[in-house]
């Protein structure tokens, strides 16, 4: 079983549709959260970071995290077909012989139709 | 534009040989990080650097090592190359373990 979980869908909806996307984890030393969104052959491109449990926004996007079910997940209110993209969580814990590692869910393919 | 910089963009070559992949960071950031993308894997860690020391390493082949020079930039090598090395390789640098940028990647083909 994967630490992290994340549906690879691929999610097709409607311009200015909200957009819910999710991953789980097992490992309950993560920390802080992140995600990233990755253009077709283009590196990662950090959207957020959220420490802990609880709900961060910036602009059309919202991350929430719930530490007690082990469930993050990423909102995109009015959805634009710019935002079509592969979404990637991630997560590290809070140090150890893991510092800085990262680890990602597979990614979310989502398109935005106009 | 994250201000990370990898060298070469593509690179073909073929079983059993070497490469260099390189990677320069944003100015300021002492934490390089290099990670492996393939389609079944998917994006993993490989190794972490702060100010030229190894911080964390991540399940890399022996046959894969890194380092990161004064000047801060860093480079990947790869030897003994096999047809399951083909992958995009990414390196990340940051301030802090959070916020880490990426790099655009450099493209590795094993034929």
């Amino acid at each position: 079983q994967k630490e992290v979980e994340q549906d690879p869908g691929p999610l097709s909806v409607p311009e200015g549709a909200i957009v819910s996307l999710n991953c789980t984890y097992s490992n309950s030393a993560f920390q802080y959260f992140m995600w990233y969104r990755q253009y077709s052959r283009k590196g990662p491109e950090l959207l957020m970071y959220t420490y802990s449990s609880g709900n961060k926004e910036d602009g059309r996007f919202t991350a929430q995290v719930d530490k007690s079910s082990k469930y993050i997940s990423l909102f995109i209110r009015d959805s634009q077909p710019s935002d079509s993209a592969t979404y990637l969580c991630a997560m590290r814990d809070a140090g150890g012989t893991s510092y800085g590692k990262l680890t990602f869910g597979q990614g979310t393919i989502l398109t935005v139709h106009p | 534009d994250s201000g990370v910089t990898q060298t070469p963009k593509h690179l073909i070559t073929a079983t059993g040989q070497r490469v260099t992949l390189r990677c320069s960071p944003r100015s300021g950031d002492l934490s390089v990080y290099w990670y492996q993308q393939s389609l079944d894997q998917g994006l993993q860690f490989l190794i972490h650097y702060y100010n030229g020391e190894e911080r964390a390493k991540g399940n890399i082949l022996e046959r894969f090592s890194a380092q990161q020079f004064p000047d801060l930039h860093s480079e990947l090598n790869l030897s003994s190359l096999e047809l399951g090395d083909s992958a995009l390789y990414f390196c990340a640098s940051s301030r802090t373990n959070n916020e880490q940028f990426f790099g655009p990647g450099t493209r590795l083909t094993v034929l």
